[in-house]
């Protein structure tokens, strides 16, 4: 079983659209969850890290469920821009060690 | 916002040949880089980690006398793909942490990548 697992879609919406991605992690000590954003032939940039109480940034809002070892990443009113890949992100093993398991990346497609 | 560089962006070479990356944190000081490799259509895999002025730390399955790692300074972490093949033709990528690591969420930043490609 992969450590991170992640639908890779792809998922084509239009704009406008509302867009749900999902995850599962298979280390219940992992401490840390982020979403990260890549584009084609790019380095990953941060997209939002993820809170236990589930956190908002503009049209993007994170979840995590501990016990379901589950993470989400919600997207509002898709934008052109917002087509890229998207990737599950925990941290490895329990504390701050920094290193960092990607999922597989869900690929996103908005059309006009 | 803090940035980490990589050079060279590309590189084509011959196989048998060795090839050195460089990964500079250009306003911060790094104790701790990381090495991720990323092949077509398939996620980042963590490498190996680079320690300022000890041995770095392989993931398993990862080569240590093939991939030679040298974190000499707090702002210099070289990894030396050595006599590469062409399986070795892969995206590169590392990554450096604030030595503060006061906001961890905040605190890993990636270079732009390496792309090497083995002929």
């Amino acid at each position: 079983r992969k450590e991170v697992e992640q639908d890779p879609g792809p998922f084509n919406v239009p704009e406008g659209a509302t867009v749900a991605f999902n995850c599962t992690y298979s280390n219940s000590a992992s401490q840390s969850f982020f979403w990260y954003r890549q584009d084609c032939r790019k380095e990953p940039k941060l997209l939002m890290s993820v809170y236990s109480s589930g956190n908002e940034d503009g049209r993007f809002t994170a979840q995590l469920n501990r016990a379901s070892q589950y993470i989400s990443l919600l997207i509002r009113d898709s934008k052109l821009s917002d087509s890229a890949t998207y990737l599950c992100v925990v941290n490895k093993g329990s504390g701050n060690t920094g290193k960092l398991i990607f999922g597989q990346g869900t690929t996103l497609q908005v059309k006009p | 916002g803090a940035v980490v560089s990589q050079h060279p962006s590309w590189v084509i070479c011959k196989s048998g040949t060795s090839v050195k990356i460089e990964c500079r944190s250009l306003d911060f000081q790094a104790t701790t880089m990381f090495w991720y490799r990323q092949f077509p259509k398939q996620s980042l895999m963590l490498m190996a980690t680079s320690n300022e002025g000890s041995k770095a730390t392989y993931e398993q399955g990862v080569e240590k006398d093939k991939f030679l790692i040298n974190h000499a300074s707090l702002t210099l972490s070289t990894l030396t793909v050595t006599s590469a093949h062409p399986e070795d033709s892969s995206f590169y990528i590392c990554s450096a942490r604030d030595t503060s690591g006061r906001d961890f969420a905040r605190g890993q930043y990636f270079g732009p990548g390496t792309r090497l490609t083995v002929t």
